[in-house]
């Protein structure tokens, strides 16, 4: 079956730091790609997505892009702030109106 | 807009009763989804609306749990004779279905059972 494996957390960085957190997949076809994030007290927010192979999904200064032939989607930012603290969740969509596969999430602090 | 609502926010109840969760989606949106986040299993899906049809139930756990979803919108998830294994989060999520890859999650109901 589908699954999503997350690098294991949680990340603690230093404000402006350069992010990266590994996301790898397993799926048959050619699934969707989603990061969500989960900010302290609130619900699950997506972040970005890419829908096809080479695509680079990006939002809020994040970026991801969608590689097959290494059936990742590594999500990176060049310098975090404090206010990116948050759980962030990789994900996958086989297809539309489908359920989403989620990893086990990573917990990122941002320190002054 | 509006988002997708949920409620109650928090809810305790004790083993072996019934409780039950609702979830107000985002107005148009024809698809709605439950998942459940706890701590031991990260986040699960339970089921799939398309309109009041479900065709997908594969995620419940057991036939304690059921949920329906009438006139297109509300849905209530129900889980009958409650274990404390059954403490989590309850997400509940929409979107516009008919080829739609976006869901829109609710803030969730955080079940403890005592």
């Amino acid at each position: 079956g589908d699954s999503v494996t997350q690098m294991e957390g949680p990340v603690t960085l230093s404000e402006e730091a350069f992010l990266t957190i590994n996301c790898t997949y397993t799926a048959t076809g050619y699934p969707s790609l989603f990061w969500y994030v989960q900010y302290p007290g609130e619900g699950l927010q997506l972040l970005l997505k890419a829908t096809k192979a080479d695509d680079k999904g990006s939002n809020k200064g994040f970026e991801a892009t969608y590689r097959k032939e290494t059936t990742s989607f590594h999500l990176e930012k060049g310098s975090v702030q404090v206010s990116d603290s948050a759980v962030y969740f990789c994900a996958l969509l086989p297809g539309a109106n489908s359920k989403l596969t989620f990893g086990k999430g990573i917990t990122l602090s941002v320190r002054p | 807009g509006a988002g997708v609502s949920q409620s109650p926010s928090n809810k305790v109840t004790e083993k072996g009763k019934d409780v039950e969760l609702r979830c107000d989606p985002i107005s148009g949106h024809t698809a709605l989804y439950w998942y459940r986040q706890s701590l031991g299993q990260g986040l699960e899906f339970l089921i799939y609306f398309q309109g009041n049809s479900a065709p997908d139930k594969s995620g419940l756990p057991s036939d304690r749990f059921s949920a329906e979803r009438t006139g297109g919108s509300v849905s209530t998830l129900t889980i009958q004779r409650t274990q404390q294994e059954d403490s989590a989060v309850y997400l509940c999520a929409s979107g516009l279905g008919f080829s739609s890859y976006e869901q829109y999650f609710g803030p969730g109901t955080r079940l403890t059972v005592t």
